[in-house]
């Protein structure tokens, strides 16, 4: 079975500033996907990003990019110039890749606030 | 990226009474569709995988006749909360499988208060 371990419950930022948020995971796969999802307060799940097992290349999506490091089974999730409405919770998630019917694997979460 | 709608967003019911939530895929056909419990400041907990067309597969210590769920088309699936209790007031959230990104989207999810 398949594991998710976000080892921080909560982290702040300033505004303008760069945080990072870990997210390590344990599988015996080698194809896979995973996946940062953001909930603000609105409880709205957001895909924030993903990321391909058999890549080597971390994912970007504007301010948001990953450091993926498969042999370490470690996939964090670094924001830019982080801005207000940035502030929500962050899982991290895990999913096989042989179907998009596969299951999601989800960590305890992160609140992140970002501070004016 | 794909939208998933979820109706009501909203109920408060009695207890003992039954409650229907649906869960749409409005822009792509989705044949496997997910429903999640939410308690607050918590993780997402799977409940059941919704396919269509056949029956759903219940998670471990979750049970199937009292969380019905129904997937008659590729873009809606139903949970009914049967013969409800204060204990089931939570937050569900459902998401849908879209194929040609091999990503799921998420409902806004329904808050249900039994009282």
């Amino acid at each position: 079975a398949q594991t998710v371990t976000q080892s921080q419950p909560e982290m702040s930022v300033q505004e303008a500033e760069t945080v990072t948020l870990s997210c390590t995971y344990d599988t015996s796969e080698s194809n896979y996907y995973l996946f940062w999802y953001k909930q603000p307060p609105s409880r709205q799940m957001i895909l924030v990003i993903r990321q391909e097992a058999y890549k080597q290349q971390n994912a970007t999506e504007n301010r948001f990019s990953v450091n993926f490091q498969k042999a370490a089974k470690s996939f964090s999730l670094k924001i830019s110039d982080s801005q207000l409405g940035d502030t929500a919770m962050y899982f991290c998630a895990f999913s096989l890749a042989e179907t998009s019917g596969s299951r999601l694997t989800f960590g305890e979460g992160t609140q992140l606030t970002v501070n004016p | 990226g794909a939208v998933v709608s979820q109706h009501p967003s909203r109920v408060i019911c009695k207890s003992g009474t039954s409650v229907k939530i649906e869960c749409r895929s409005l822009d792509f056909q989705a044949t496997t569709m997910f429903w999640y419990r939410q308690f607050p400041k918590q993780s997402l907990m799977l409940m059941a995988t919704s396919n269509e067309g056949s029956k759903a597969t219940y998670e471990q210590g979750v049970e199937k006749d009292k969380f019905l769920i129904n997937h008659a088309s590729l873009t809606l699936s139903t949970l009914t909360v049967t013969s409800a209790h204060p204990e089931d007031s939570s937050f569900y959230i459902c998401s849908a499988s879209d194929f040609s990104t091999d990503t799921q989207y998420f409902g806004p999810g329904t808050r249900l208060t039994v009282l």
